[in-house]
């Protein structure tokens, strides 16, 4: 099976400026998540959603940061405006059901710098 | 403060050498899962611990699920570079919505 596609891969950005990430996940996966993963550090809880809805965004920056997941199908995950400290590898996961023994697939990623 | 606390943060051995390493919380997991991640990729699932007292192997790696189902520990024996790679660990609380949350990781690097 074709694994969970992100894009872009890379991304350089200024501060204030604005970016979108997209992911689209492995066929049939009910769940995805957006992870923020900075340098040294686990992976971080952004956003999860079960088909088109949002099962939990508290470590969301709401003020800045947004995501959907519209058709319960791909996902976008966008900053605006970018500061500094936002600076990580974006990480986009999926599992077949919301549950303990459902491991999550993962992408590869995009690595953002914000200058 | 972390849910889950890992240990050690760095880990640098020689080929052939065997280790073990930690995942702690003073919370109750309905599951843990261990996961590695190379540089440039996504974490890759290894096990999934399920059951208090579970012990799991897969080849020279072993993984076990304290009684209480608050901490784990991965045991590699006569490790390889191969071994190479940022070790994680993630769980979810019991009780309520699965939302999986990860530690630090250990970051292991295996020199031949």
């Amino acid at each position: 099976e074709a694994g969970v596609a992100q894009s872009p891969r890379y991304k350089i950005i200024e501060k204030r400026q604005s970016v979108a990430f997209w992911c689209n996940p492995i066929s049939g996966h009910a769940t995805l998540y957006w992870y923020q993963q900075i340098l040294g550090q686990g992976p971080k809880l952004l956003i999860q959603f079960q088909n088109n809805g949002v099962v939990d965004d508290s470590q969301l920056p709401k003020d800045r940061f947004s995501a959907e997941r519209l058709k319960g199908v791909d996902s976008t995950l966008k900053i605006q405006p970018a500061k500094l400290e936002d600076s990580a590898v974006y990480l986009c996961a999926s599992s077949s059901q919301q549950g303990r023994n459902s491991p999550l697939h993962f992408g590869n990623g995009t690595r953002l710098t914000v200058t | 403060t972390q849910l889950l606390e890992q240990s050690p943060q760095f880990l640098s051995i020689q080929e052939g050498e065997n280790l073990t390493v930690y995942c702690n919380s003073s919370s109750v997991f309905s599951s843990l899962q261990w996961y590695r991640q190379e540089p440039g990729e996504g974490p890759v699932l290894l096990v999934t611990v399920v059951t208090g007292g579970e012990v799991k192997k897969l080849k020279r790696l072993t993984f076990q699920f304290g009684d209480a189902r608050k901490d784990s520990s991965l045991h590699i024996t006569a490790a390889q570079p191969g071994d190479t790679g940022l070790y994680l660990c993630a769980g979810a609380r019991a009780g309520g919505s699965y939302i999986p949350t990860f530690g630090r990781g250990t970051s292991l690097i295996v020199h031949p």
